[in-house]
């Protein structure tokens, strides 16, 4: 068990929809990584969070919105979905910026 | 963009034998990680390797980083049914935000 919690575990919805995923991140982290896992991409790195501030932005469409609240859990926001946004989607967390990452088990999305 | 390829991306091998993954870039990494990944479940954490030329053995498993910080291998001797699982490195471009580009990963299955 990694400490970091993922929920809901699966997702299912239709095109058009909106959906929001969650991540409580370990004890103590106050770094949160958000990450895209498909099977002709692998892990792709989405946006990270710091304190409740964004940190780095990488891969992230603008459909896909994040944000960390004071309580240091962080919201990843898909909107407007599309088959190709089905995916398993990680969060992960470190103690800070420069310190290794440990991901929680992901919510997997599937766009029907 | 910095990219890892990670070879081969199918391995299938028999109980007690050994094996080596590979990680190569072009581009230099601050630091690597190696993650293994099970099905349903987040990656985990094996080693970070930080130096050049730096080598971590974690029992069966020995991690090296190549001296220019653009490869890395991993080396299991006497591979068990437990190693079975995907094995992605991942390398930090640093710079304070520690973000993450991963490869694509190796599938390891090892046959009793």
């Amino acid at each position: 068990d990694s400490g970091v919690t993922q929920t809901p575990k699966h997702l299912i919805t239709a095109t058009g929809q909106r959906v929001t995923l969650r991540c409580s991140p370990r004890s103590g982290d106050l770094s949160v990584y958000w990450y895209q896992q498909s099977l002709d991409q692998g892990l792709q790195f989405l946006i990270q969070y710091y304190n409740g501030e964004e940190r780095a932005k990488g891969n992230i469409l603008e459909r896909f919105s994040a944000q960390q609240f004071p309580d240091l859990h962080s919201e990843l926001n898909l909107s407007s979905l599309e088959l190709g946004d089905s995916a398993l989607y990680f969060c992960a967390s470190s103690r800070d910026s420069n310190q290794p990452q440990h991901f929680g088990d992901g919510t997997r999305l599937s766009i029907l | 963009t910095q990219l890892l390829e990670q070879s081969p991306q199918f391995l299938s091998i028999q109980e007690g034998e050994n094996l080596t993954v590979y990680c190569n870039s072009s581009s230099v990494f601050s630091s690597l990680q190696w993650y293994r990944q099970e099905p349903g479940e987040g990656p985990v954490l094996l080693v970070t390797v930080v130096t050049g030329g730096e080598v971590k053995k974690l029992k069966r498993l020995t991690f090296q980083f190549g001296d220019a910080r653009k490869d890395s291998s991993l080396h299991i001797t006497a591979a068990q049914p437990g190693d079975t699982g995907l094995y992605l490195c991942a390398g930090a471009s640093g710079a304070g935000s520690y973000q993450l580009t991963f490869g694509k990963g190796t599938k390891l299955s090892v046959i009793p």
